[in-house]
């Protein structure tokens, strides 16, 4: 089974510095997806940056890049030029590719605290 | 476009009386999920459906908790009789049945329920 881990419950950063989050996953599957999802007080979870694991070439939108290590499972998001709007919760999730049942299974989590 | 719809946004009951939440997903996405999120978690999936038939229902306390989908589009989920431990954040999603391309899930702001 799949699992994806989260190892720092928060993190905080400085307005206008850049802050980077950590995910590792385990599975055994060659092809597969990774999402960076945020979740803001009103609970809502919003896609901030998505990873195909066939795609060698490292995501970008904006201000938030990954740093995706296939062979290492890890995939890290990186914030810069950290904004108060960016404080919220910060969830890592792995969805197979092939896997027929879409499932999206989630990591438990970063909290980020922006201070201005 | 719209998006995923959920209601109540806000329950509280006490336990042993019964619950249900109402789910209307993005028009046109063949799978839906419901997911549970205890407080300090990541959300956990409870139940999966492709158009109207069930996926995934493994982690679904099928003795208390109950999910239909009729006709394919807008979902029910029921708790009866509620526990303490069910309090937590209801989340619904929903996203198109595909290996490639757009592979997001889309979530509803999700129901906070409260066990007293």
């Amino acid at each position: 089974a799949q699992t994806v881990t989260q190892s720092q419950p928060e993190m905080s950063v400085q307005e206008a510095e850049t802050v980077t989050l950590s995910c590792t996953y385990d599975t055994s599957e060659s092809d597969y997806y990774l999402f960076w999802y945020k979740q803001p007080p009103s609970r809502q979870m919003i896609l901030v940056i998505r990873q195909e694991a066939y795609k060698q070439q490292n995501a970008t939108e904006n201000r938030f890049s990954v740093n995706f290590q296939k062979a290492a499972k890890s995939f890290s998001l990186k914030i810069s030029d950290s904004q108060l709007g960016d404080a919220a919760m910060y969830f890592c999730a792995y969805r197979g590719a092939y896997s027929g049942t879409y499932k999206y299974i989630f990591g438990t989590g970063t909290r980020l605290k922006v201070l201005a | 476009e719209a998006g995923v719809a959920q209601s109540p946004r806000y329950k509280i009951i006490e336990k042993r009386q019964s619950v249900a939440f109402w789910c209307n997903p993005i028009s046109g996405h063949a799978t839906l999920y419901w997911y549970q999120q205890i407080l300090g978690q990541g959300p956990k999936l409870l139940i999966q459906f492709q158009n109207n038939g069930v996926v995934d229902d493994s982690q679904l306390p099928k003795d208390r908790f109950s999910a239909e989908r009729l006709k394919g589009v807008d979902s029910t989920l029921k708790i009866q009789p509620a526990k303490l431990e069910d309090s937590a954040v209801y989340l619904c999603a929903s996203s198109e049945a595909r290996d490639r391309g757009n592979t997001e899930a889309f979530f509803g702001q999700g129901t906070r329920l409260t066990v007293v």
